[in-house]
């Protein structure tokens, strides 16, 4: 069954200190893997995509990677602004994009 | 900008009740979602649509129905609302025509129902 889990479920960071999120995935035809940004009260929104292994893209503080098995998401010198839940989501063969439970970021001044 | 509205934000409904969560988006996109979101179970696919009249269901259907009489319009129904449909309901769009194709959606702010 194709199934998507992050790590760690929650987070804590200070403001400055630079950290990653995991994000593991079952191989089942992945056709996209994909992180959005959520914050409290409104829908996800969209932050990156990665196709294939090796590949990165990068946004402000945030640089997102891909292997075979696994994306991280990491957070270079985090601001309070960032505080948020990520959630990593995975495209299969089938065409569904299947939601882990993400992961809840808080960022200390 | 894309914008996913969702017609009411919050919501208490009895057990029984039928009970309907709109969603309009407004860029002409093709495809719709209706997600349902809980802790620590993340989003779960509940129907999707891929063109006016057509639906197709998704992980967990049951006790859902859908209409998309407009294509910016899709709708999502329980026709007998239980306990365990409280949650977060939030509908999505995507446009496989736009950057990053069908892949990427655009969320509503999404409907938390309490049913009671």
């Amino acid at each position: 069954e194709d199934q998507v889990t992050q790590s760690p479920e929650a987070l804590r960071l200070q403001e400055g200190e630079s950290s990653s999120l995991n994000c593991s995935y079952t191989v089942s035809g992945l056709r996209g893997l994909f992180w959005y940004r959520q914050d409290p009260g409104k829908g996800p929104e969209f932050l990156f995509t990665l196709y294939s292994a090796g590949e990165e893209k990068e946004k402000e503080r945030l640089k997102a990677t891909l292997t075979k098995k696994e994306s991280f998401l990491h957070i270079t010198a985090p601001k309070p602004e960032d505080s948020a839940t990520y959630l990593c989501a995975q495209k299969t063969s089938y065409d569904k994009v299947i939601f882990g439970p993400g992961t809840s970021l808080s960022v200390i001044p | 900008d894309v914008k996913v509205t969702q017609s009411s934000r919050y919501l208490v409904k009895r057990t029984g009740e039928k009970v309907f969560l709109e969603c309009v988006q407004d860029m002409d996109h093709e495809n719709m979602f209706w997600y349902r979101q809980d802790p620590g179970l993340g989003l779960r696919l509940i129907y999707f649509s891929y063109d006016v009249k057509m639906k197709e269901k998704g992980d967990i259907p049951e006790g859902y129905s859908v209409s998309r009489e407009k294509k910016e319009r899709f709708s999502l129904i329980l026709e007998s609302a239980s306990t365990n449909q409280t949650s977060m309901y939030l509908c999505a769009s995507s446009d496989p025509r736009g950057p990053g194709g069908a892949n990427v959606l655009t969320f509503g702010a999404g409907s938390r129902l309490t049913v009671l």
